[in-house]
């Protein structure tokens, strides 16, 4: 059963600490998102990978996110440091797009990281 | 800039009653998602719709595509309590990018 993994499922931290979360898309999967989600503005795209490679982080706040992909099956989001408007779910999504087809785009949502800074 | 907005936003309705959900959306796209979110869960997908005109069921849901409106609908045919969840809408945009943006969300809540 193919799904995205994304690890800690949960994250306490105090302010000012460093926190890295990471997910594992799903084999064979080219591109790689990762979301955040709060009750006032909804679900934010932050990042997005294409065959490893950083297509587009306008959505992170530059100065303290950064994001990578070492390697196929691992992706990461490091926030350093933490602040407590950071406290959030972060989704990472996989899927798997092909130029000019009708199909792909159909994003696929791990279980998320829920992020409390205090 | 892509804008996509559902409404409404906040819906309670009795089990057995029909409802419908609206997104609509601001450039051309010819591709439009449902996704589900129970509280607490991760997004789960309901339907891809990839053309004007698109039809697509599952159970008492239907999802319908109208690109020259730019309109998406999802209609509920008596709801039950196990539909309630969050819906989000989402727009393919950027061509072969593999981008969607999403609307906020319907929080749908069906009592007995």
């Amino acid at each position: 059963d193919a799904r995205v993994t994304q690890t800690p499922r949960h994250k306490v931290t105090e302010m000012g600490q460093e926190v890295t979360m990471r997910c594992q898309p799903i084999l064979g999967h080219n591109t790689v998102f990762w979301y955040r989600q709060t009750m006032m503005q909804g679900l934010e795209l932050l990042a997005y990978f294409r065959n490893r490679a950083p297509l587009d982080d306008s959505g992170m706040p530059k100065d303290r996110f950064s994001a990578e992909m070492p390697d196929a099956t691992l992706a990461t989001l490091k926030i350093q440091p933490s602040e407590p408007r950071d406290s959030a779910v972060y989704f990472c999504a996989s899927g798997l797009v092909f130029r000019g087809a009708g199909l792909g785009n159909e994003q696929f949502f791990g279980p998320g990281t829920r992020l409390t800074v205090l | 800039e892509l804008k996509v907005e559902q409404n409404p936003l906040f819906l309670s309705m009795q089990e057995g009653k029909n409802y419908t959900i609206y997104c609509n959306y601001s450039t051309t796209s010819d591709r439009l998602y449902w996704y589900r979110q129970d509280p607490g869960k991760s997004l789960e997908s309901l339907f891809v719709l990839l053309s004007n005109g698109a039809v697509k069921q599952e159970g008492r849901l239907m999802a319908s595509l109208d690109t020259k409106a730019r309109l998406s609908t999802l209609h509920i045919t008596a709801a039950v309590h196990d539909l309630s969840a969050t819906y989000f809408c989402a727009v393919a945009y950027g061509g072969s990018q593999g981008n969607l943006i999403f609307g906020k969300g319907t929080k749908l809540s069906v009592k007995p």
